[in-house]
């Protein structure tokens, strides 16, 4: 158990489904991460929240929609995937602002799109 | 943040030492190196970090050359456990929210 927890940890969606992927962390942590790692790819980095707002977006399609609501919760939204979006979605959560941190990772979410 | 060369794959018995490489030649004064390693289907996991000294935890140690162009990892005590991929990420810190890119990193495999 790392202190990121991800639900659920497997998910399986057809491509007319909407569902969430949630993350929480109660580590005191002010920055959280969602990341996407294909088969046989590195990771990729989707969205960045520091202090409850959205910093970064990696040209991820608006088929995925995070929300934030508070520093201990992110939430990934899912709408009208398509297979190729199959993969393990990770949450990271980073504490503070400043200093130099290291990244708390969740066990991450497997979904398969059918 | 500055690019990272790393092996693409390693092994190493059980109970020695494993020593991983990392060249990250056009690494900037502010940036820190980490390493992270990442267990079959799991989230990665933290390993150490360093910006020019040497460092030691409980799983490992970061060797870092003096001219910061490259950087070694060191588990003394190799395990069949410690068979994962390992990154060598250089960052700057200091901003909450800045980003981790992640590489190919090494598929270190532990032999028995």
């Amino acid at each position: 158990e790392t202190g990121v927890t991800q639900t659920p940890r497997h998910l399986v969606m057809g491509m007319t489904n909407k569902k969430s992927l949630k993350c929480e962390q109660h580590l005191g942590h002010n920055a959280m991460y969602w990341y996407k790692q294909s088969a046989k790819k590195p990771l990729e980095l989707m969205f960045v929240y520091s202090l409850e707002e959205r910093v970064e977006n990696n040209s991820v399609p608006s088929r995925f929609s995070p929300e934030c609501p508070n520093s201990s919760h992110l939430f990934l939204h899912l709408h009208t995937l398509q297979p190729e979006d199959s993969a393990l979605y990770l949450c990271a959560s980073q504490r503070g602002a400043g200093g130099n941190y290291g990244y708390t990772f969740g066990s991450g979410t497997r979904l398969t799109v059918v | 943040d500055a690019k990272t060369t790393q092996p693409t794959s390693m092994d190493c018995a059980e109970g020695r030492a494993a020593n991983l490489p990392c060249n990250h030649s056009t690494i900037s004064g502010n940036e820190y190196v980490y390493w992270y390693r990442q267990i079959h289907s799991q989230g990665p996991q933290y390993i150490i970090h360093g910006l020019k000294n040497n460092e030691t935890n409980e799983m490992a140690s970061l060797i870092i050359t003096e001219d910061r162009k490259s950087s070694t990892l060191i588990l003394p005590h190799a395990t069949l456990r410690d068979t994962a991929v390992y990154y060598c990420i250089v960052r700057v810190a200091g901003t909450s929210g800045s980003r981790l890119t992640f590489g190919e990193g090494t598929q270190l495999t532990v032999n028995p």
